[in-house]
C-alpha cells in the first residue's frame, strides 16, 4: 500500500478482554515496529521485528503482550486479559532494511480499556 | 539507556514569525542519529528532519533547521516564517547506529500553536 495502514483506528474494549490490534506496512518493507504512546508522552518501543522473526521485543511489558508477523508483511499485536493502564495510542512503523534510518508510521490505534 | 528531554512542554508562535524548540539528551556512544517528528491531530509521525551525529554541519529541511551542539548533547529544531499548519506536537528522537539497535527514543514532545 501506500503508506502504513493500521486497523481499527479506534478500539474500545472492556477489562479483562483480549485484543487484536493489526499493522499493514509498507509494501516491500522487511522492517516492522510496534510503539505504545501514553497519554502525554512520546512513543515507546514495543518490539522490532525484521521479516518474519521478532528482533527484538525488549519493549514488551509483560507476558500479556505478543506479537507476531508470520508471513514477513501485516504485523498483529495481541493483548491478552487487558488492563485499564494499556489504555494508549499503539502506533507502528515500517521501513524498508535494518539500519534505514527513516521509518514510515501508521495513525495508530487509540485503545481504550474500560 | 539513552533519554531524550524535551523541557518545554508548550511553545506558541505567531504566524510567519520564528520559533525554536529545546531537546536534549543523554547518551554514552559517539555515533547516532537524531531526529524532529511532527505529529498532527492525526496521530501519524510524520519526519521532519534527521541529523547524523558524525557530521559536523546542521541539517536544513526548507523552513527547518536544526542547531546540534554534540558536546553539549543538544538537538534544537528552528521552524522559520511559521504556517498554520505547523502546528502539531513535535518529538525528538534519538537512534543508536550500534548492529542490532534500530528503535526510536522519543522526549515527551512539545505542542507548538501558531497564532494567525
Amino acid at each position: 500500500g501506500a503508506g502504513v495502514s493500521q486497523t481499527p483506528s479506534n478500539k474500545v474494549t472492556e477489562k479483562g478482554k483480549y485484543v487484536e490490534l493489526r499493522c499493514d506496512p509498507i509494501s516491500g518493507h522487511t522492517a516492522l515496529y510496534w510503539y505504545r504512546q501514553s497519554l502525554g508522552q512520546g512513543p515507546e518501543f514495543l518490539i522490532y521485528f525484521q521479516g518474519t522473526g521478532a528482533a527484538d521485543d525488549s519493549g514488551l511489558p509483560n507476558d500479556r503482550f505478543f506479537a507476531v508477523r508470520p508471513e514477513g508483511s501485516v504485523s498483529t499485536l495481541k493483548i491478552q486479559r487487558t488492563e485499564r493502564g494499556d489504555s494508549a495510542v499503539y502506533l507502528c512503523a515500517s521501513s524498508s532494511g535494518p539500519g534505514v534510518t527513516e521509518a514510515f508510521f501508521g495513525q495508530g490505534t487509540r485503545l481504550t480499556v474500560v | 539507556a539513552q533519554t531524550v528531554t524535551q523541557s518545554q512542554p508548550e511553545m506558541s508562535v505567531q504566524e510567519a514569525e520564528t520559533v525554536t524548540l529545546s531537546c536534549t539528551y543523554d547518551t554514552s556512544e559517539s555515533d547516532y542519529y537524531l531526529f524532529w517528528y511532527k505529529q498532527p491531530p492525526s496521530r501519524q509521525m510524520i519526519l521532519v528532519i534527521r541529523q547524523e551525529a558524525y557530521k559536523q554541519q546542521n541539517a536544513t529541511e526548507n523552513r527547518f533547521s536544526v542547531n546540534f551542539q554534540k558536546a553539549a548533547k543538544s538537538f534544537s529544531l528552528k521552524i522559520s516564517d511559521s504556517q498554520l499548519g505547523d502546528a502539531a506536537m513535535y518529538f525528538c528522537a534519538y537512534r543508536s547506529v550500534q548492529t542490532g539497535a534500530n528503535n526510536l527514543f522519543f522526549g515527551t514532545g512539545t505542542r507548538l500553536t501558531v497564532i494567525p
